[in-house]
């Protein structure tokens, strides 16, 4: 298993309050990923990050920002929690960013996080 | 935005039937990967397809890659207990560096009863 850690594993929250999830790698992999997975949608990237300070946005990133200060950490910041931010947060990592398209994504174990 | 169009969403069938699992897009893909997932942990990758008209068998799942690289199809022979879980695939762009994460479809939910 490809060493990736998420914490918290589980957190709940008010509406309005800042909220940091973090994603630690052992892999020394390069590209990191967040998405939130929810009933009915799927997997949804929200940012990701393509080397220490290179971050981009994915598809639902409003209301969400990273920071990647070292190759191993990975982190998301909802700046002030919404009921609609409640979801399952995964982290995932890939060693070449998909180069023609082929690589490995290996993930976390996710975070669930609720916003009452 | 690309989609991914996975059915059936919910599958429920017993040990030792034979199913498919679709994957379908308007897109073309320079890859497919399918994966698999178990409650309360993230996907696992099963396989990955790249070429067109590509087959790959892992065990009793047969996977295959349509020729335009738009659609993908899950085979799974004598289905068993130990199979049930979230299949989902994705699809890699790959043009311009493609790092930028996979596309999901939503996923199919396989029950196998004993």
């Amino acid at each position: 298993d490809a060493g990736i850690t998420q914490s918290p594993r589980h957190k709940v929250t008010e509406t309005g309050t800042p909220v940091t999830l973090r994603c630690h790698q052992t892999e020394n992999h390069r590209y990191m990923y967040w998405y939130r997975q929810d009933p009915g949608h799927g997997l949804r990237l929200i940012h990701y990050s393509y080397g220490v300070k290179d971050t981009d946005k994915g598809e639902v990133s409003d209301g969400y920002s990273v920071s990647r200060s070292k190759t191993e950490d990975f982190l998301l910041t909802l700046e002030s929690a919404t009921s609609s931010q409640t979801s399952v947060y995964f982290c995932a990592i890939s060693e070449f960013g998909f180069p023609g398209g082929t690589d490995t994504q290996y993930f976390g174990p996710g975070t669930r996080l609720t916003v009452l | 935005t690309q989609l991914l169009e996975q059915s059936p969403q919910f599958l429920s069938i017993q040990e030792g039937e034979n199913l498919t699992v679709y994957c379908n897009s308007s897109s073309v893909f320079s890859s497919l990967q399918w994966y698999r997932q178990e409650p309360g942990e993230g996907p696992v990758l099963l396989v990955t397809v790249v070429t067109g008209g590509e087959v790959k068998k892992l065990k009793r799942l047969t996977f295959q890659f349509g020729d335009a690289r738009k659609d993908s199809s899950l085979h799974i022979t004598a289905a068993q207990p130990g199979d049930t879980g979230l299949y989902l695939c994705a699809g890699a762009r790959g043009s311009g560096g493609g790092a930028d994460g996979l596309t999901f479809g939503k996923g199919t939910h396989l029950i196998i009863q004993p």
